[in-house]
């Protein structure tokens, strides 16, 4: 129940591509769908984040969509760039204990 | 957003021994929470730590092996006792609800 699923594990784009990571979970009593950008040696960083009243929220090249009924969402990066290159966690977070559980992440890695 | 600092930033101990992470905020926070980070892995929350109560641990995590201490509305402390190889992880704790920050986290390698 509180698991959250993540995909894809890795993810390879060309410069200048969009990038994609879906996350679906099963928790009702999650509100709030964070996503968090991580690299090497450094803490997790919230990049962009929803609640589950809208569907959609775009943050400059970072959009996430939402979907109520299925259950998933996902971050959306446009114009991808070498500088995106890292690990992105999916998360949610529930109503009581306020904590996160996180996907399983996704390193990203943007070609030049 | 909120400040974050930890310390230590890592930290080579040895079997048996004991580690005390602090967490300083540079702000007053409500809600404080500590995670674990295991190499290439995804982050597991061991306990929430909220001022003026017990901390809260999560299933497979145990005050004995983690105290915690919370003592005021900006610092919390972690202790790792009686360290084992696979407690070698990365120690974060994270702050806030709704949006949540975390710290730069402690690399801890136990021989």
């Amino acid at each position: 129940q509180q698991q959250v699923k993540q995909s894809p594990q890795s993810l390879i784009v060309q410069k200048g591509g969009i990038s994609i990571i879906n996350c679906a979970y099963e928790n009702t009593a999650f509100d709030y769908f964070p996503w968090y950008q991580q690299f090497p040696g450094k803490g997790p960083a919230l990049l962009i984040a929803i609640r589950p009243d809208v569907s959609e929220k775009k943050e400059g090249r970072f959009t996430i969509s939402f979907n109520k009924s299925a259950k998933q969402f996902s971050l959306h990066i446009m114009d991808s760039q070498p500088g995106d290159s890292a690990t992105y966690f999916c998360a949610a977070e529930d109503t009581g204990r306020r904590a996160l559980t996180f996907g399983s992440g996704t390193r990203l890695q943007v070609q030049p | 957003s909120a400040v974050i600092s930890q310390k230590p930033s890592r930290d080579i101990c040895q079997r048996g021994t004991s580690l005390t992470i602090q967490c300083q905020v540079d702000s007053q926070v409500t809600m404080m929470f500590w995670y674990r980070q295991q190499p290439g892995q995804s982050l597991t929350l061991i306990a929430t730590a909220n001022q003026g109560s017990e901390a809260t641990y999560e299933s497979g995590f145990v005050i004995d092996k983690f105290p915690i201490s919370r003592p005021n509305l900006t610092f919390s402390t972690l202790t790792v006792s009686n360290m084992s190889p696979e407690d070698s992880s990365i120690y974060l704790c994270s702050v806030g609800e709704y949006e949540q920050f975390f710290g730069p986290g402690t690399r801890l390698t136990v021989l």
